[in-house]
């Protein structure tokens, strides 16, 4: 039982380059979520996928783009990378809208 | 003003001791409320749930929940060092329920 499983575990990219950070959970859930953590600053939400075909901004949407593929997979994209975006980031799932959230491992983003 | 707020710490409780930790939240209509645990260098990982005013109860966890006062409280019973960790505090928003947000964290510290 994997569960919220996130592709890469790390990667280092150079301002301006572009990449998708892929997110698949085998739990059914039909919500789905991205953060990102930097350090002192807890989780913060980027887009968030109430069910699958909808997607919605979250507290700091600018310079990602999301993609809810189906109902396991939710991908996030960075079209040009900055070094503000070098941070971890992790995929989320849940049930449903009100319940609690599984995480997947993390992403360890550096921007150089 | 924060949507979700918590005291960074670090919070330092001896071994055996209640550790509380506290957290305040701005939507008042807000219905459902986490904390989680959270290892350095490792995913976020659910600890409480609670969605009613007042106590509940997990083995050494208790979760407790003032809607009227906007706080959201854990307590600790009989810490030990594998406590240590940064405790985060979630709160689903009102406004949408896909919508998780985190509060920035705080660390607790079990000294022997």
């Amino acid at each position: 039982n994997a569960g919220v499983t996130q592709t890469p575990k790390f990667q280092v990219l150079k301002t301006g380059q572009s990449m998708t950070l892929q997110c698949a959970q085998d739990m059914n859930h039909n919500s789905m979520y991205w953060y990102r953590q930097d350090p002192g600053m807890g989780l913060r939400l980027i887009y968030y996928s109430a069910s699958e075909g909808t997607t919605d901004k979250g507290e700091v949407p600018n310079g990602y783009n999301v993609s809810r593929l189906n109902k396991r997979e939710f991908s996030l994209r960075l079209e040009s990378a900055a070094p503000s975006q070098t941070s971890v980031y992790f995929c989320a799932s849940s049930e449903r809208s009100a319940s609690e959230a599984f995480f997947g491992q993390g992403t360890r983003l550096t921007v150089v | 003003q924060k949507e979700v707020e918590q005291n960074s710490g670090p919070l330092s409780v001896p071994e055996g001791a209640i550790a509380s930790l506290n957290c305040t939240y701005s939507d008042r209509g807000s219905q459902s409320f986490f904390w989680y645990r959270q290892y350095s260098g490792k995913s976020p990982e659910l600890i409480m749930f609670i969605y009613s005013n007042g106590d509940k109860e997990d083995g050494r966890f208790t979760a407790q929940l003032n809607k009227a006062s906007q706080y959201v409280s854990l307590l600790i019973r009989d810490s030990q060092p594998s406590d240590s960790a940064t405790y985060l505090c979630a709160v689903n928003m009102y406004s949408s329920a896909s919508k998780i947000i985190f509060g920035s964290g705080t660390r607790l510290s079990i000294r022997p």
